[in-house]
């Protein structure tokens, strides 16, 4: 198994860009996040999905959209990015009646 | 409003020593209580996990410490080691495939 992977590693956007970062699990978790994490301020959660079709809103989501189509995939889009965004995207998956989460790699995202 | 409160910020410790961190919490419907760590340039990794019908639970030199009526748990690290310096990060989140709440992390430095 590969676990949680994330593409890209690194990123650099432009101001107003539009990107999408990748996630993906080979594990059939039913439970998909995405954190952002910034120096000082911990993980902090943008979007969480607790099965395919279903979505919802963390502390942190304006900005970013996301869908869950397949179990397996859990897309992060910034529709306009903006200098705010730079930081550390993290994504996790977790199988369902199951606490333990799994973390990806991370995509370090710089927006000038 | 910072649901989980994690103390220091940064701890350095002689090799040998014990680290402890700290956190607290406020939503008394938080029902599992996971420790991660983090090297450089990684995604967080579970380290142990504790819920709250157990005052303690101990994972090789990894020991978690509960206080329900105190709303608090601590991370001990028992003979810490130069290959324990990493970012530590308590987590907090109610039963099931729930959202984890994060503190802001604590970055421990093992000297020799």
């Amino acid at each position: 198994n590969a676990g949680v992977t994330q593409t890209p590693k690194f990123q650099v956007l432009k101001t107003g860009q539009s990107m999408t970062l990748q996630c993906a699990q080979d594990m059939n978790h039913e439970y998909m996040s995405w954190y952002r994490q910034d120096p000082g301020m911990g993980l902090r959660l943008i979007h969480y999905s607790v099965g395919a079709g279903i979505t919802d809103q963390g502390e942190v989501p304006n900005g970013y959209n996301v869908s869950r189509s397949t179990t397996e995939d859990f897309p992060l889009r910034l529709l306009s990015a903006a200098p705010s965004q730079t930081s550390v995207y993290f994504c996790a998956s977790s199988r369902s009646g199951s606490d333990t989460q799994y973390f990806g790699p991370g995509t370090r995202l710089t927006v000038l | 409003q910072q649901q989980v409160k994690q103390s220091p910020q940064s701890l350095i410790v002689q090799k040998g020593g014990i680290s402890i961190i700290n956190c607290a919490y406020e939503n008394t419907a938080f029902d599992y209580f996971p420790w991660y760590q983090q090297f450089p340039g990684k995604g967080p990794a579970l380290l142990i996990a504790i819920r709250p019908d157990v005052s303690e639970k101990k994972e090789g030199r990894f020991t978690i410490s509960f206080n329900k009526s105190a709303k608090q748990f601590s991370l001990h690290i028992m003979d810490s080691q130069p290959g324990d310096s990493a970012t530590y990060f308590c987590a907090a989140s109610m039963r099931g495939n729930t959202p984890l709440v994060f503190g802001k992390g604590t970055r421990l430095s093992v000297i020799a």
